[in-house]
């Protein structure tokens, strides 16, 4: 298995451009995580579906911030219009079932110029 | 939200030593989990805990969880370089209906060779 698998690995963009990231679950998994990561307040969880369904997105920033999660192997995050505060390295990581070991993709520098 | 407290922030030591970190909480949590993250690399599960005062090992690495269920440490015998890396904690609570995972803001371990 390839694991938990995202795209691109770095992203350099302009204020005010639209942003989108990628990820692709680990086959059998049902649970999918967007995490943000930065020093300041380290890993943050911003939404996560089961059985692609969103079940918590309390922690998206705001409405700049969306995803979906077309079928079960699949997921985006978009930001639009993205801003300099949302330079982060953000995480997906999928589960199987009801188990607490979560995989974690390689991750998306985002980098807003 | 919600984190837990992880000491020590930092750890710079060498090759051979042990290592020894800590988690704390004001909340009891029922799953304590061990990650480590290797630089631009998404975590890895290191070690789960699932019952209080439950003593785990994974080849050099021994992790408890809290008789109190508010606290687990990691230890590291033997550091090696490849030891290099951030080190989180996260607990699981199941209060409520909304199980998530609360993650610490790491350990960061540097070893001399």
């Amino acid at each position: 298995d390839a694991g938990v698998i995202q795209s691109p690995r770095h992203e350099v963009t302009e204020m005010g451009q639209e942003v989108t990231l990628r990820c692709k679950l680990i086959s059998g998994h049902n649970s999918l995580f967007w995490y943000r990561q930065t020093m300041m307040r380290g890993l943050e969880l911003l939404i996560y579906f089961n059985n692609n369904v969103p079940i918590d997105d309390s922690g998206m920033p705001e409405d700049r911030f969306s995803a979906k999660m077309p079928n079960a192997s699949f997921s985006t995050l978009k930001i639009q219009p993205s801003e300099p505060r949302d330079s982060a390295v953000y995480f997906c990581a999928s589960r199987e079932g009801n188990s607490y070991g979560y995989t974690f993709g390689s991750g998306t520098r985002l980098t807003v110029v | 939200g919600q984190q837990l407290n992880q000491s020590p922030q930092s750890m710079f030591i060498q090759e051979g030593e042990d290592v020894s970190m800590n988690c704390t909480s004001s909340s009891i949590f029922n799953t304590w989990l061990w990650y480590k993250q290797d630089p631009g690399e998404g975590p890895v599960l290191l070690i789960a805990l699932y019952k209080a005062g439950e003593l785990t090992s994974n080849g050099r690495l021994t992790a408890q969880f809290g008789i109190t269920r508010k606290d687990s440490f990691l230890n590291i015998s033997a550091s090696i370089p490849s030891d290099v890396g951030i080190y989180f904690c996260a607990g699981l609570s199941n209060a409520g209906n909304n199980r998530k995972l609360i993650w610490g803001l790491g350990t960061s371990l540097a070893v001399n060779p």
